[in-house]
């Protein structure tokens, strides 16, 4: 079982409209989750971190925990085609030395 | 502010020649390091990390090493490079302690061994 998945996608939506990004983990003692964005070709670029259960909004982004339900999600709202990227979820387990990655969700939004 | 380099940007490299790829951080101490590697149209697998001069820690058994010659420089080297070694490679920092540890990436280099 990997230790971070994501739906690989891509995931297409209109521009303006809400994009639904999931995640889940395995390490139940993980602590402290992430979501980056990378361009094609480009580094990846933090977006938002997230510790506790809930949500926590940034401007267009709101990320979403669920720690029960090992779960974590990432919300943008107004989507416009420079969010266009691959999202990677990152989760730092119970070794917090060490950050886990997922596969990514590639995101297309069309004007 | 803290910033990360890595180089060389791009490299084309023949298989069974050696690699060296260089990495330093500047505006933060003792950070812990990372070499990722990301294989086209995949996730980001991590090969080492470390968490002090000298410290290397292995996640995946394979012909490349890491070493930490300073607290802020990290290399990513290999004898003899395979066709399978090729790939997007990313050393990043983070800071250290519980809590509040966010992982930066460098720039990447993009390895083709032929």
């Amino acid at each position: 079982q990997k230790e971070v998945e994501q739906n690989s996608g891509p995931l297409s939506v209109p521009e303006g409209a809400i994009a639904s990004l999931n995640c889940t983990y395995s390490d139940r003692g993980s602590q402290s989750f992430f979501w980056y964005r990378q361009y094609s070709g480009k580094s990846p670029e933090l977006i938002m971190s997230i510790y506790s259960n809930g949500d926590k909004e940034d401007g267009r982004f709101t990320a979403q925990l669920n720690k029960a339900s090992q779960y974590v999600s990432l919300l943008i709202r107004d989507s416009q085609p420079s969010d266009s990227a691959t999202y990677l979820c990152a989760v730092n387990g119970n070794n917090f030395n060490k950050f886990y990655f997922g596969s990514g969700t590639k995101l297309n939004v069309k004007p | 502010s803290q910033t990360i380099h890595q180089w060389p940007a791009t490299l084309v490299q023949p298989v069974g020649s050696p690699l060296s790829l260089e990495c330093t951080v500047e505006g933060t101490s003792n950070p812990n390091l990372y070499w990722y590697r990301q294989a086209a149209g995949r996730g980001l697998q991590l090969l080492f990390y470390s968490v002090g001069i000298g410290q290397i820690s292995s996640e995946v058994p394979q012909n490349l090493s890491a070493s930490r010659p300073q607290d802020r420089q990290f290399i990513l080297s290999s004898k003899k490079l395979l066709l399978s070694d090729s790939g997007f490679y990313l050393c990043a920092w983070a800071g250290t302690g519980f809590g509040g540890n966010t992982i930066y990436f460098g720039e990447g280099s993009w390895l083709t061994v032929v």
